[in-house]
């Protein structure tokens, strides 16, 4: 089955620790992009990536670091930098090539020990 | 920059009647993609329909379908014979051709038994 998968579901966090959310997809999309969500709001983008050794700030990057090494593969880093990290991250993917739209993971939470 | 504007937080109708469900954007591009994503409980986000601006034609899926008002940049989602299962938080999306896309903030849809 073609998907994206996220991993961990839930992650916790101590203070002053870097945490590395994985995402991979097998979709073969050229996309890559994660987003934050708070509760109760809307999606905010961290970092995208539209092709690989290659990737583009969002609106929140702070705090966050990304890599694009293999076209399947976009792990988010959230450093110790991030001082209000606990939120749902949601990983997508998308193909470039007219048809555009997103295909989502199922997310993981991370909060805060 | 572009924007999305969901002016509805929140929304109840009851079990089989029909929801309207507004998205203002604002954009100087003549070339871009709309979208209004489903996110319920699960927090899984599940596309729901996709209209590309250079056609005039509305979408239509099933039960879900838009009004498409390039001029007045208005994109709204129409829900008929609402079901317990359309509760969810609804997102209107922009994207313009091979970039990233913009969520709004959200309206949040509860059916009522």
């Amino acid at each position: 089955d073609g998907g994206i998968t996220q991993s961990p579901k839930y992650l916790f966090r101590k203070e002053g620790q870097n945490v590395t959310l994985s995402c991979e997809q097998n979709l073969n999309h050229d996309a890559m992009y994660w987003y934050r969500q708070d509760p109760g709001q809307g999606l905010r983008l961290i970092y995208y990536s539209q092709i690989v050794n290659d990737f583009q700030k969002g609106d929140i990057a702070e705090g966050y670091s990304v890599s694009r090494e293999k076209k399947e593969s976009f792990p988010l880093t959230v450093t110790s930098a991030q001082k209000n990290p606990t939120a749902f991250y949601l990983c997508a993917s998308s193909m470039e090539d007219g048809n555009e739209k997103l295909f989502f993971g199922s997310g993981t939470q991370l909060s805060v020990l | 920059a572009q924007t999305v504007t969901q002016s509805q937080p929140e929304m109840s109708v009851q079990e089989a009647e029909t929801v309207t469900l507004s998205c203002t954007y604002d954009t100087s591009e003549s070339n871009y993609y709309l979208f209004w994503y489903k996110q319920p409980p699960s927090r899984q986000m599940i596309l729901v329909i996709r209209q590309e601006a250079y056609k005039q034609q509305n979408a239509t899926e099933n039960r879900f379908s838009v009004n498409f008002q390039k001029a007045a940049k208005s994109f709204s989602l129409k829900i008929s014979d609402s079901q317990l299962g359309d509760t969810a938080m609804y997102f209107c999306a922009f994207m313009k051709h091979n970039d990233k896309i913009i969520f709004g903030k959200g309206t949040r849809l509860h059916i009522l038994p």
